[in-house]
């Protein structure tokens, strides 16, 4: 069974100040995407990266897909309050039709 | 709003009793995928609908069952409910079967007390 570590769990920071949350797997995934939720509702998809080595950007908030496809990082700049939330990883399989998710980390950005 | 419905939103029920969930997907998506979220096991994945058709399983509980009717809403059955049966569920939807890129769009979800 494919596994997805996130690290931080919990990171509670200042407005302005930049953050990095790790997304880590033993496994090889075909594609990573990350999502945001916020207390009760849906996770809301941010991006999907599919290649090794991939970088997207959106706004303040930048994806790394690793050059061997097992590992993404999340990189937050200048975090504002309205960045609060669980943001979770969810890798995709070769061999099924799954999303396998990551146990989240838990953002608190103060103002 | 991403355009995938759930009811209801909130269930509260007993033990040893059965509820149904409904999922209704984005206009013109074909799969979808019912998810459990709990504090302590984060968002498991259970089991995945495509045209009608169950596509792929995770870790469902033979208590449940699920099934995606013609007009592609589909319906999550919990049945001899048990107090650890307690989560969020959700439901996602997405345009194909699922391959390297398919982006899933997640409902509102269904918040199941057992009391």
């Amino acid at each position: 069974t494919q596994l997805l570590e996130q690290s931080p769990q919990f990171l509670s920071i200042q407005e302005g100040e930049n953050l990095t949350v790790y997304c880590n797997s033993s496994s090889v995934f075909s594609s990573l995407q990350w999502y945001r939720q916020e207390p009760g509702e849906g996770p809301v998809l941010l991006v999907t990266v599919v290649t090794g080595g991939e970088v997207k950007k959106l706004k303040r908030l930048t994806f790394q897909f690793g050059d061997a496809r097992k590992d993404s990082s999340l990189h937050i700049t200048a975090a504002q309050p309205g960045d609060t939330g669980l943001y979770l990883c969810a890798g995709g399989e070769d061999s099924s039709y799954k999303l396998i998710f990551g146990s989240g980390t838990r953002l608190l950005v103060r103002p | 709003d991403s355009g995938v419905t759930q009811t209801p939103k909130h269930l509260i029920t007993a033990t040893g009793q059965r509820v149904t969930l409904r999922c209704s997907p984005r206009s013109g998506d074909l799969s979808v995928y019912w998810y459990q979220q709990s504090l302590d096991q984060g968002l498991q994945f259970l089991i995945q609908y495509y045209n009608g058709e169950e596509r792929a399983k995770g870790n469902i509980l033979e208590r449940f069952s699920a099934q995606q009717f013609p007009d592609l809403h589909s319906e999550l059955n919990l049945s001899s409910l048990e107090l650890g049966d307690s989560a969020l569920y959700f439901c996602a939807s997405s345009v194909a079967g699922g391959s390297r890129s398919d982006e899933q769009f997640f409902g509102p979800g269904t918040r199941l007390t057992v009391l």
